[in-house]
């Protein structure tokens, strides 16, 4: 089946656009993930929905720096005034939650392709 | 969740097993050891998981050692595309169940 897809996949702004990334999960997958990833660092946690709900934000740099999934499957990751050390691959990754699961459970996490954005 | 070692980088020859180290010395009993793996301009990608018990799948197999402060990811075969990068991850089960990468190890397959 299809995977989870990002849009674009290149991004290029200059300092102080604001830009807006994509992220369609894999379909019936509870929840969805943001993660950063910097050259040649791994990738960085950034933010956390169960379905529409954004339950952990505590890996966003700044407030620059929102997501939103309104109808529990698409996300949007956005940046506002860009900066230079904002260039970064952006990667979203989705997981299947099952709640009736029992203990001990855990959800395996597919990821997308990434965004690679370069701010000039 | 715990933190893990891993190797810098290795090599591999191709066509051979490549067995990659990974230690988590400081490892509770509900957290549980990913391997993803990381190919140049792609996504990271699921590779297995384990809880205590080896575990082996069509990519990989895992091995954890009894006391589980170490675990190896054995690639039974090498080939060339399985160059990447390997991330060794520890995680608790349930909830916010974020990944924590660190800078994993990247794996050259040579032919």
């Amino acid at each position: 089946g299809a995977g989870v897809s990002q849009s674009p996949r290149y991004k290029v702004a200059k300092r102080g656009q604001d830009v807006a990334l994509r992220c369609d999960p894999i379909s019936g997958h509870v929840s969805l993930f943001w993660y950063q990833q910097a050259l040649g660092q791994g990738p960085e946690f950034l933010t956390y929905f169960q379905n529409e709900a954004q339950l952990d934000k505590s890996g966003l740099p700044s407030d620059r720096f929102f997501a939103e999934r309104p109808e529990g499957s698409v996300s949007t990751l956005k940046i506002q005034r860009t900066q230079q050390e904002d260039s970064a691959v952006y990667l979203c990754a989705s997981s299947l939650k099952n709640k009736g699961s029992a203990r001990g459970h855990t959800d395996t996490q597919y990821f997308g392709p990434g965004t690679r954005l370069t701010v000039l | 969740d715990a933190k893990t070692t891993q190797p810098t980088s290795m090599d591999c020859a191709e066509g051979r097993a490549a067995n990659l180290p990974c230690n988590h010395s400081t490892i509770s009993g509900n957290e549980y050891v990913y391997w993803y793996r990381q190919i140049h301009s792609q996504g990271p990608q699921y590779i297995i998981h384990g809880l205590k018990n080896n575990e082996t799948n069509e990519m990989a197999s895992l091995i954890i050692t009894e006391d589980r402060k170490s675990s190896t990811l054995i690639l039974p075969h090498a080939t060339l595309r399985d160059t990447a990068v390997y991330y060794c991850i520890v995680r608790v089960a349930g909830g916010n169940n974020r990944l924590a990468f660190g800078k994993g190890n990247q794996v050259v397959v040579i032919p």
